[in-house]
């Protein structure tokens, strides 16, 4: 298996557009986390989804951020508009029901000018 | 509220010495715990996972201790290797046991 895979790996926008990243879990995993990490708030967690199926968004900042997990190989993390301090790297990663551990992918890293 | 800390100033060590790394935490009873490295444009890769009914876990170089009375684990690694430089993440279940939540990680530089 290759992973968790997200694209892309960075990503630089203007204030005000819209910034879609994409993430495809591991096969077979049932579980898919979206984290947002930066120096000065380390690594949040923004919303988990189970079974495609969000369970808890309680991280999620505001109503510009987004998320949707159309199918079992796929989600994206929407913001609309950005603002410079969405700046950060964002993390997929993905486990499954029977298993603790996170499979982190490689990270985007956004900056908004 | 839950709440995680692990050193926040960096750790410097000598080629072949032992670096230790904490992780306390409070208001929290946690069933295990886990440590996490992260390189420099990584994204974490999970090391190992300790058991609240687990007092010392190991991995090749690597020792966790669990400490459920202190509210602290212990990350312990032994002969370092300038390969160890990194920063490492201890995290907690919370809530449900599928959601983690990390600590802000210590890094670590080990020099020749």
């Amino acid at each position: 298996d290759a992973g968790v895979i997200q694209s892309p790996r960075h990503e630089v926008t203007e204030m005000g557009q819209e910034v879609t990243l994409r993430c495809k879990p591991i096969s077979g995993h049932d579980y898919l986390f979206w984290y947002r990490q930066t120096m000065m708030r380390g690594l949040e967690l923004l919303i988990y989804f189970n079974n495609n199926v969000p369970i808890d968004d309680s991280g999620m900042p505001e109503d510009r951020f987004s998320a949707k997990m159309p199918n079992a190989s796929f989600s994206t993390l929407k913001i609309q508009p950005s603002e410079p301090r969405d700046s950060a790297v964002y993390f997929c990663a993905s486990t499954w029901a029977g298993q603790k551990i996170h499979t982190f992918g490689s990270g985007t890293r956004l900056t908004v000018v | 509220s839950q709440k995680i800390e692990q050193n926040s100033e960096a750790l410097n060590i000598q080629e072949g010495k032992t670096a230790t790394l904490t992780c306390n935490y409070t208001n929290y009873s946690p069933a295990y715990l886990q440590w996490y490295r992260q390189d420099p444009g990584r994204g974490p890769v999970f090391l190992l996972l300790i058991r609240e009914n687990e007092k010392e876990k190991r991995k090749e170089r690597l020792k966790v201790t669990f400490d459920t009375t202190l509210k602290q684990s212990l990350f312990h690694i032994t002969a370092s290797q300038p390969a160890d430089s990194a920063t490492y993440l201890c995290a907690l279940p919370y809530s449900s046991a599928s959601k983690i939540i990390f600590g802000s990680g210590t890094r670590l530089s080990i020099r020749p």
